[in-house]
């Protein structure tokens, strides 16, 4: 069975600060995808990045970046010096050897002035 | 090439009435899936196409569920005999056979009253 955690409900922030938004999975499979979508108020989920379970390098894209460890099972997403436009919900989800995507609750991002 | 689109956005229905929703994919995208996301949680896998054949079924989909996918084109999604447990946001997505990745439609909203 395939399952993703992410145990922060919602997080609330000051503009400027880094959040970082965590993700933790589980898998049987030895080759699997994770993924991190941000959905915002509008309701479309926006592909931010895939990752494959061969590929431990992080990420960086701007203000975001993306910390892969197999070691702990888990996928963290860090935005740094928030903005109030990051302000939606965040998805981690995972794809084993099927092709449905595993989505983890939602982390929801408030960003204030 | 203007996205994965959906329609209707938005459909109130009675409660023991049908709905069908419509979703046309990006172009060159094989693959088609359908999800749906309840308020608070992360979208929910029902079912994929690849083409026209329907490859994959969640046990979500009950048997009130039937999507197709008649020229591997656009897929419809329709539920029968509507109750009020299917008011959710319903998502369709399409992706390319060679690459892993999805891209998200804006989704239908579903209110059964």
């Amino acid at each position: 069975a395939q399952k993703v955690t992410q145990a922060q409900t919602e997080i609330s922030v000051v503009e400027k600060e880094d959040v970082t938004l965590d993700c933790v999975y589980e898998t049987r499979d030895t080759t699997y995808y994770l993924f991190w979508y941000k959905q915002p108020p509008s309701g479309e989920l926006v592909f931010l990045i895939r990752r494959n379970s061969f590929d431990e390098q992080n990420e960086i894209s701007g203000r975001y970046s993306w910390n892969f460890q197999k070691s702990t099972s888990s996928f963290n997403f860090t935005i740094t010096a928030s903005q109030v436009v990051d302000s939606a919900v965040y998805f981690c989800a995972l794809s084993g050897s099927g092709y449905a995507l595993n989505f983890g609750k939602g982390t929801s991002l408030l960003v204030t002035p | 090439d203007t996205g994965v689109s959906q329609n209707p956005r938005h459909k109130i229905t009675k409660r023991g009435q049908n709905v069908t929703f419509r979703c046309d994919p990006i172009s060159e995208h094989n693959r088609l899936y359908w999800y749906r996301q309840t308020l608070g949680q992360g979208p929910e896998f029902l079912t994929y196409f690849q083409n026209e054949a329907q490859l994959e079924k969640s046990r979500l989909l009950s048997d009130r569920f039937s999507a197709e996918r008649p020229k591997g084109s656009f897929s419809t999604l329709e539920i029968q005999r509507t109750e009020q447990g299917d008011s959710a946001m319903y998502l369709c997505a399409s992706s390319p056979v060679t690459v892993y990745g999805y891209t998200f439609g804006s989704g239908t909203r579903l209110t059964v009253v």
